[in-house]
Order: structure tokens, then C-alpha cells, then sequence
């Protein structure tokens, strides 16, 4: 069955960074496009990017942009989201999501990692 | 960028009734609209796509409509394990979420 298995619970302090893994397995991984989505404690969704397993290029949101790194490892599997210089505000649970009735870029999530706890304290 | 605004923020029910959510979306995103619901603790579900085809195995009282610009998702009869949150997504162009409707129980 499919399954997107992701990294643990980090504690990070600020201007640090951290680097969240996320490995995928029931399907064939270059297929079908990654997406990385972070959420808050008690706020909503917010899209950060995404990787393409096959040549591994990626798109993040302009938000982002300059922070977020994202890399897959085809022997493994797995992708991986590294955010730097890390503030308080980054404080959030981080998913991986994909689709895997679409290989377009645009699609709804209809697999999900079951999130990885970033806290970023001093 | 396309933004999404749901409404309302909270909504308050009971078992039984029939809940609406509703989704604007800043410029038309034609049919690429994605509804999910979310339990504390748990990543997201989803429910629709398309505006209106619902995801297999989610319950048929769950439905969705519209295109353009306003979209809603209706919950003919409230259950049990729909006190949730939900959320909207535009998939025109890569995704951006609602801020999130929360169903509590009245």
C-alpha cells in the first residue's frame, strides 16, 4: 500500500536549520510530482513547495525562496526539505503530499505524510 | 497570487443538519477546486476534487458545487465524525488553501 513515512520530531534553535525526510513506498517514486505543505499550531495550510523525483527540479513559493532546499534520493526513495535560518515563526508540523492519479504539477493532495513537528526555541 | 477565503470561520451544528462551507477564490480557477477535512492531530483528507467528484470512499453526504469563483462543500446530514475542520485548495495554479472552517458541535 502507499505510504509517504516522514522524519521525526526536531527542536531546533533559531538560525539553525533543519532537514525533514519523507520516503515513499506502494508506487513507482519518479512518477509523481512531491509536495511540501507546512501547518502552524492552530493555523491553516500553507503550501512551500515542490520537487519532481524524476530530474529532481523544484518550484518553492515565493516565500520561501532563498530558505527552503528540496532534494530526493531515488535509491531511497525518499524526499527531503531543508529550511534554514530558522525564527520562531517556522514553528510548525510539515507534510509531504502527493497525488497519484495526476503527474501534472497542479493537483490536489490525496496522500499524505503524517507530519513532522518542527520547533524552532531558544 | 490566487487567494482563497472561506467562510464561516467557525460554524456551529448539530447531528443531523445540513452544513454548508462556503470558498471564494480572488480570480476564476475554473473546476480546480479541492476540499479536505481535518482532525486534530492528523494530516488532511481528502474529500473532493473538481469542485464536485468526490474521492472514493468518502461518505456520499458529502458534496460539493460551483466553479469560477465561489465554490461550496454541503454535508447533507451532520454525523458524529464530521466535527472537524475543513479546508478548500485551488489547484489552478500550484495549490493554495483557505484558511480553514472548524465544525463544532452546538
Amino acid at each position: 500500500q502507499v505510504q509517504l513515512v516522514q522524519s521525526g520530531a526536531e527542536v531546533k534553535k533559531p538560525g539553525a536549520s533543519v532537514k525533514v525526510s519523507c520516503k515513499a513506498s506502494g508506487y513507482t517514486f519518479t512518477s509523481y510530482y512531491m509536495h511540501w505543505v507546512r501547518q502552524a499550531p492552530g493555523q491553516g495550510l500553507e503550501w512551500m513547495g515542490i520537487i519532481n523525483p524524476s530530474g529532481g527540479s523544484t518550484s518553492y513559493a515565493q516565500k520561501f525562496q532563498g530558505r527552503v532546499t528540496m532534494t530526493r534520493d531515488t535509491s531511497t526513495s525518499t524526499v527531503y526539505m531543508e529550511l534554514s535560518s530558522l525564527r520562531s515563526e517556522d514553528t510548525a508540523v510539515y507534510y509531504c503530499a502527493t497525488n497519484l492519479r495526476e503527474t501534472t504539477v497542479t493537483t490536489p493532495f490525496d496522500y499524505w505524510g503524517q507530519g513532522t513537528l518542527v520547533t524552532v526555541s531558544s | 497570487d490566487i487567494q482563497m477565503t472561506q467562510s464561516p470561520s467557525t460554524l456551529s451544528a448539530s447531528v443531523g443538519d445540513r452544513v454548508t462551507i462556503t470558498c471564494r477564490a480572488s480570480q476564476s480557477i475554473s473546476s480546480w477546486l479541492a476540499w479536505y477535512q481535518q482532525k486534530p492531530g492528523k494530516a488532511p483528507k481528502l474529500l473532493i476534487y473538481k469542485a464536485s467528484s468526490l474521492e472514493s470512499g468518502v461518505p456520499s453526504r458529502f458534496s460539493g458545487s460551483g466553479s469560477g469563483t465561489e465554490f461550496t462543500l454541503t454535508i447533507s446530514s451532520l454525523q458524529p465524525d464530521d466535527f472537524a475542520t475543513y479546508y478548500c485548495q485551488q489547484y489552478n495554479s500550484i495549490g493554495t488553501f483557505g484558511q480553514g472552517t472548524k465544525v463544532e458541535i452546538k
